[in-house]
């Protein structure tokens, strides 16, 4: 039992480059999170699905564009990257289907954009 | 717009002592908070979940106070020990009453031995 999976672990682009974060869960989940982490600024929402098949924007979705590839899997994509989206980036998951729903992270993709 | 506040300074304390840790909201009336613990390179690691209509809630040598009235939760670890040196988060659900949460910047607790 793996918990939450992200790959990779460390990315570093150019400006302008594009790629995607992988995020799986095996817990049979139904939402799914994407937060990006910044010294100071704590924990933000980029997006978010609550089930398979839907997406809603968080806080920060400027940049970003999610996929709800399945139950398992949500991938967060930079299509063209920028220094301001260097970050460490976690995937969350939660079962969100009593109210004492906690979020499980992975343990982050630390990003960094020259 | 919504905002949540914690003690952005870290909080040093000896072995032993009882560490206080405050999260402050604004403008809004969540129905769930929540405590996390995050070390130093990992994800956060949940804690503690308390309700709107709860006062306290306690797990082992944690204990969660809740008081919507002051819009204020305080997150104490009672016989602190160097182990529970970390990062503590809190986490409102935003729009009340959904799993979409949002956090504070978190504080960070030094366990001197």
């Amino acid at each position: 039992n793996a918990g939450v999976t992200q790959t990779p672990k460390f990315q570093v682009l150019k400006t302008g480059q594009s790629m995607t974060l992988q995020c799986a869960q095996d817990m049979n989940h139904n939402s799914m999170y994407w937060y990006r982490q910044d010294p100071g600024m704590g924990l933000r929402l980029i997006y978010y699905s609550a089930s398979e098949g839907t997406t809603d924007k968080g806080e920060v979705p400027n940049g970003y564009n999610v996929s709800r590839l399945n139950k398992r899997e949500f991938s967060l994509r930079l299509e063209s990257a920028a220094p301001s989206q260097t970050s460490v980036y976690f995937c969350a998951s939660t079962e969100a289907v009593w109210d004492n729903s906690p979020l499980h992270f992975g343990n982050g993709t630390r990003l960094t954009v020259t | 717009s919504q905002k949540i506040e914690q003690n952005s300074e870290a909080l040093n304390i000896q072995e032993g002592k009882t560490a206080t840790l405050t999260c402050n909201y604004t403008n809004y009336s969540p129905a769930y908070l929540q405590w996390y613990r995050q070390d130093p390179g990992r994800g956060p690691v949940f804690l503690l979940l308390i309700r709107e209509n709860e006062k306290e809630k306690r797990k082992e040598r944690l204990k969660v106070t809740f008081d919507t009235t002051l819009k204020q939760s305080l997150f104490h670890i009672t016989a602190s020990q160097p182990a529970d040196s970390a990062t503590y988060l809190c986490a409102l659900d935003y729009p009340s009453g959904t799993y979409k949460y949002i956090f504070g910047t978190g504080t960070r607790l030094k366990v001197l031995a």
